[in-house]
């Protein structure tokens, strides 16, 4: 099982919608990112939390919200979502004193 | 805060040469400096990273250099393969568990 498992795969839905990504994961990490994908921009940083308690903006945090329930969960929400939003989203895991990232298998969301 | 420039975007080489992708970083403070690569359908998974206390580090047919001064850092993949074929990231983080990727490079290896 992968250590890091994001739901949906893949996500289809209309301008105006919320919808909700969960990432959920075994590895024990306290440290939880979500990052976006764009072709020709990289990986930006959408939100970052470093324990349950602690919530983080990134780079481009305008139109989503994050919510970590428990160490090991940690969602993504569009409240109204817009195409522009369409994008390959990760989420991400580290811990103890390493940075190294764990990535999900991310969820293509288009909205139409 | 941080600002990371990748290039090529794209990059195409045949089997056996050398592949190198160059990242530059805005941060002064930053100083640790990780590559990713990313294979169809997957999420990114590190190859390599450098820290700013060391100018070079190799591993088998990768290796990294770093030039603080110039706030350069580069991936070098030797004698490359059909399976090195993927997109790869570079990354700077300034120790605050926070890392800021490039655009990433999509390097492509002709058999």
């Amino acid at each position: 099982d992968a250590d890091v498992t994001q739901t949906p795969r893949n996500r289809i839905t209309k301008t105006g919608k919320r919808i909700m990504l969960e990432c959920s994961q075994t590895k024990g990490h306290d440290r939880m990112y979500w990052y976006r994908q764009d072709p020709g921009l990289g990986l930006r940083l959408i939100y970052y939390s470093f324990d349950v308690k602690d919530i983080n903006k990134g780079e481009i945090s305008d139109g989503y919200s994050v919510s970590r329930q428990a160490q090991a969960k940690f969602s993504l929400s569009l409240e109204s979502a817009i195409p522009n939003q369409t994008a390959l989203y990760f989420c991400a895991t580290s811990g103890g004193g390493g940075e190294k990232l764990f990535f999900g298998s991310g969820t293509q969301l288009s909205v139409l | 805060g941080e600002n990371v420039e990748q290039h090529p975007s794209t990059l195409s080489v045949q089997e056996g040469d050398s592949a190198v992708i160059k990242c530059t970083y805005s941060d002064s403070a930053s100083n640790y400096f990780p590559w990713y690569k990313q294979e169809l359908g997957k999420g990114p998974q590190l190859i390599i990273d450098i820290r700013s206390n060391v100018g070079e580090k190799k591993d088998q047919r990768i290796a990294v250099t770093l030039n603080k001064t110039a706030k350069h850092f580069s991936l070098h993949i030797t004698e490359t393969q059909p399976e090195d074929s993927a997109v790869y990231f570079c990354a700077a983080s300034d120790s605050s568990y926070k890392l800021i990727f490039g655009s990433g490079t999509r390097l492509l290896v002709r058999p």
